[in-house]
């Protein structure tokens, strides 16, 4: 059974610092992997989507890589502004769609 | 304008009184899921459908079930709630399951006394 881990499940940080965001898998025999985000009380939006061919992806200030082997990816935000605070949530899929708990993001002005 | 919607946003019900979510997308595709979101226990798929009439458990079904008449709708059925099924409810359509973004809806949050 898939198991997906984000770390950390907390990040407060001032506006401007960039953001790195970790998950990990148990199981590399993966389709793809999709990051999203979540505000609070509402549904999730898909930031970025790299299939398993792929290395990276890179959508204005966000980007993100895949270390299938290893079981890894990391979101990374350049200059994080207050309107990056929400909840990101990483989902495998393998046969279906595993997520992690998410990492809370609070950007301080 | 794409997108999933769901009905209702928000539903207080007793326990037994059956109940529908219905979810409804306009992308024509044709994979379909729903899940549930719990604190502490992120989101968990309960049931998906590859296609009209092609319908499969998840990790969670037991309480539920779905249909699939038509392609643009899916929904999602609770014929006795108990309060271990209050939660916030999520449908998800992709073109397919194994390639392609999934896209969401804004989330049912039902709460069962």
């Amino acid at each position: 059974k898939q198991e997906v881990t984000q770390i950390p499940a907390a990040l407060s940080v001032p506006e401007g610092e960039n953001l790195v965001l970790n998950c990990s898998f148990t199981d590399s025999a993966i389709y793809n992997l999709q990051w999203f985000r979540q505000d609070p009380g509402k549904g999730l939006t898909s930031l970025l989507l790299i299939q398993s061919s792929q290395r990276e992806q890179t959508s204005g200030r966000l980007n993100a890589s895949l270390d299938k082997s290893s079981g890894r990816s990391t979101l990374y935000i350049a200059a994080s502004q207050p309107g990056d605070s929400a909840t990101y949530l990483c989902a495998v899929n393998d046969y279906k769609l595993s997520f992690g708990a998410g990492t809370t993001v609070t950007v301080r002005a | 304008e794409a997108q999933v919607t769901q009905n209702p946003r928000y539903l207080i019900t007793v326990t037994g009184k059956k109940l529908t979510v219905t979810c409804s997308q306009n992308m024509n595709h044709e994979y379909m899921s729903w899940y549930r979101q719990d604190p502490g226990l992120g989101l968990r798929q309960i049931y998906y459908s590859m296609n009209v009439e092609v319908t499969d458990k998840g990790d969670v079904p037991e309480g539920y079930k779905v249909s699939r008449k038509e392609k643009r709708n899916f929904p999602l059925i609770l014929e006795s709630p108990s309060p271990n099924q209050t939660s916030l409810y999520f449908c998800a359509s992709s073109p397919d399951r194994w390639q392609e973004t999934q896209y969401f809806g804004p989330g049912t949050r039902l709460l069962v006394l």
